[in-house]
């Protein structure tokens, strides 16, 4: 079975640290894999998503990167954290397009 | 890109009070129906897939179906359990799932 970790599970920061989120898959090769943020009582944000090593797409521009090191790592990072950076960040992976299988999320404030 | 419209934004039942949840596309090549459930503080959960006009889907006290114009995921008996935000999320232009506020369900014992 498949299984997304994430950490960390919640996360206070300051303005202008950096950051930097993980998500790692097991149990599938060459998964679709996705970053999106909510805000409080909001719907889901696409922030990135990767089709595979090193492959790289932005939904949003932002303060945000993404990087795929490795086939089932994905990493969330900024180099400066806005107050507006805080929120729900969700780590999902994809079989197919649609069928998307999410991790247990990272709550960040930023203060 | 298809469009698709949640209703009601929110629901009130009491336990073992089934009824449905809507959503409504406009699309002429629809690229599937999707159903997800989010429970507070969690990602959301996939549930159900629909391709074609007619194709039913079920599981637990859950049941999704489809016509050509809408889709209903119905809710029979329900439980507290079952309290959540099912959401029924958007395929955009560049193929990707835009998800909304979909409806929150609210199950009192």
């Amino acid at each position: 079975s498949q299984t997304i970790h994430q950490w960390p599970a919640t996360l206070v920061q300051p303005v202008g640290s950096p950051l930097s989120l993980e998500c790692t898959v097991e149990g599938t090769s060459n998964p679709n894999l996705y970053w999106y943020r909510q805000a409080a009582g909001r719907g889901l944000q696409l922030l990135f998503y990767s089709v595979g090593i090193g492959q790289i797409s932005s939904e949003v521009p932002q303060n945000l990167s993404a990087s795929r090191p490795q086939d089932r790592q994905f990493i969330l990072s900024s180099k400066k954290l806005l107050l507006s950076d805080s929120g729900f960040y969700l780590c999902a992976h994809g079989r197919g397009l649609y069928e998307q299988y999410f991790g247990p999320g990272t709550r960040l404030t930023v203060t | 890109e298809d469009q698709v419209t949640q209703s009601p934004e929110a629901l009130r039942l009491q336990e073992g009070e089934s009824s449905s949840l809507n959503c409504s596309y406009t699309v002429s090549g629809l690229r599937g129906l999707f159903w997800y459930r989010q429970d507070p503080g969690k990602g959301p959960e996939f549930l159900f897939t629909l391709y074609s006009a007619g194709e039913e889907k079920e599981k637990e006290r859950l049941k999704a179906t489809l016509t050509k114009k809408e889709s209903f995921l119905h809710i029979t008996a329900p439980k507290p359990e079952d309290s959540a935000t099912y959401l029924c999320p958007e395929v955009d232009a560049g193929n990707m799932l835009t998800f909304g506020g979909g409806t929150r369900l609210m199950v009192k014992p």
